[in-house]
Order: structure tokens, then C-alpha cells, then sequence
């Protein structure tokens, strides 16, 4: 079954404007990993937070984990009509499978 | 490198043909990976490998088949096909130790 659940399933926002995804995931993990696909595309990997971690920046992002609410959230600051793709999150247990969830459509309106 | 790749990059079948799916990489990664993606499903694991000679079952195993004879690839094969194996399938890999993933672009399926 899916790990994670993304939330919203799908976000239109101006450019310019914060991007926001949550992602909640059901059993526990040793890290929690964040990729984007762009339409008709193979996923490409953002950032990796690992449990022991509660914040994570790299560039325009910022990625958050709360291990006792098992839940992450990925914010996207000031975001680009290029930044328009599914956003997914998928948590990695004790072994390297990587459990997805379902993806946010996030569309960056010019 | 080439990093992770995948042919065909698309394929229709008949009910009841067989077909191989390629994935390849040239980054010396031990662990290599095969998801197939439906509308509003995300990615489910089908089959993993953690080196030459090993390969196990992920989520949703049945009517594939794989196997590992090499580091570099990593082949996955519809045995019988069948319409509910209608997807998008991708390879990935990485190195062992719980690293981010390498996808390759994709092969769309459609089987008729």
C-alpha cells in the first residue's frame, strides 16, 4: 500500500508566490525523500531528510519532518512557471525501498 | 554517463504477448528498481535488485518477471500480457545505504 499521502492533490499558484505540499506516511522511516516530475517525464530527486532531521534547506526549497506526527511538508519559495510538475514524497524504511505517495500537481501560473 | 535508460519508450502489446523492458545505468549502482505509475496511484514497486544475482518482490509483483545478471542492467519481463498491465514503467537505482534514487525517463505500455 502507498506510504504517503500528499496534500493538496493539486495547487495553482502565481509566480512568485510560496508553494506548500504536505505529505503524511504510515509506518516509520529512517529517511523521507521529495522528487519532481515533469509531464511525460522520469522523476528527478529534490532532497532527502533523514529522521533524525527536522529541517532541511537547499536552494528555493524547504523541507520540514515531524517524526511524531509522521508527516513532512516541502515549501518552494518564490516559485517559477518552471516549477509546474508533480511533486512526490516517498519515505525509505530499513531496507532502500522507496515507498511513494499518490503526488501534488503543482501549476505555477506566469 | 548516460545515467538510467529505458527501452522502449513506448510499446502496445496484444493480450497475451510477451515483452522485455530494458533498463540500463552506468553509475556502478548496486541497488536497481522497477515502478509502474498509474493515474492518481503514485509509484508502486514491482521488483528490486541489491546486486548481480539477487532480485526480490516489491508491491506489485504478479505477471512480471525479473532478473539480474550484471551490475548494469536490469530487464523486466510481461510474461502474458494483460490490459491491467496498461502503465508507464520506470527504472531506477542508486548505491546501497539509503541515497536518493536515479529514474530513468520511462517506457509507456499500452496493452490492447
Amino acid at each position: 500500500s502507498q506510504q504517503g499521502e500528499e496534500d493538496p492533490q493539486a495547487l495553482s499558484i502565481q509566480e512568485g508566490e510560496n508553494a506548500t505540499m504536505n505529505c503524511s506516511y504510515k509506518t516509520s522511516i529512517n529517511n523521507l525523500q521529495w522528487y519532481r516530475q515533469n509531464s511525460g517525464r522520469g522523476l528527478v530527486h529534490l532532497i532527502l531528510i533523514r529522521s533524525n532531521e527536522r529541517e532541511k534547506h537547499s536552494g528555493r526549497l524547504r523541507v520540514t519532518l515531524d517524526t511524531s506526527k509522521k508527516s513532512s511538508s516541502l515549501l518552494i519559495t518564490a516559485s517559477r512557471a518552471a516549477d509546474t510538475a508533480s511533486y512526490f514524497c516517498a519515505g525509505q524504511g530499513g531496507s532502500e525501498k522507496l515507498v511513494f505517495g499518490k503526488g501534488t500537481k503543482l501549476t505555477v501560473n506566469p | 554517463n548516460a545515467g538510467v535508460t529505458q527501452t522502449p519508450k513506448f510499446q502496445v502489446l496484444k493480450t497475451g504477448q510477451s515483452m522485455t523492458l530494458q533498463c540500463a545505468q552506468d553509475m556502478n549502482h548496486e541497488y536497481m528498481s522497477w515502478y509502474r505509475q498509474d493515474p492518481g496511484m503514485g509509484l508502486r514497486l514491482i521488483h528490486y535488485s541489491v546486486g548481480a544475482g539477487i532480485t526480490d518482490q516489491g508491491e506489485v509483483p504478479n505477471g512480471y518477471n525479473v532478473s539480474r545478471s550484471t551490475t548494469e542492467d536490469f530487464p523486466l519481463r510481461l510474461l502474458s500480457a494483460a490490459p491491467s498491465q496498461t502503465s508507464v514503467y520506470f527504472c531506477a537505482s542508486s548505491y546501497i545505504g539509503q541515497n536518493e534514487q536515479f529514474f530513468g525517463p520511462g517506457t509507456r505500455l499500452t496493452v490492447l
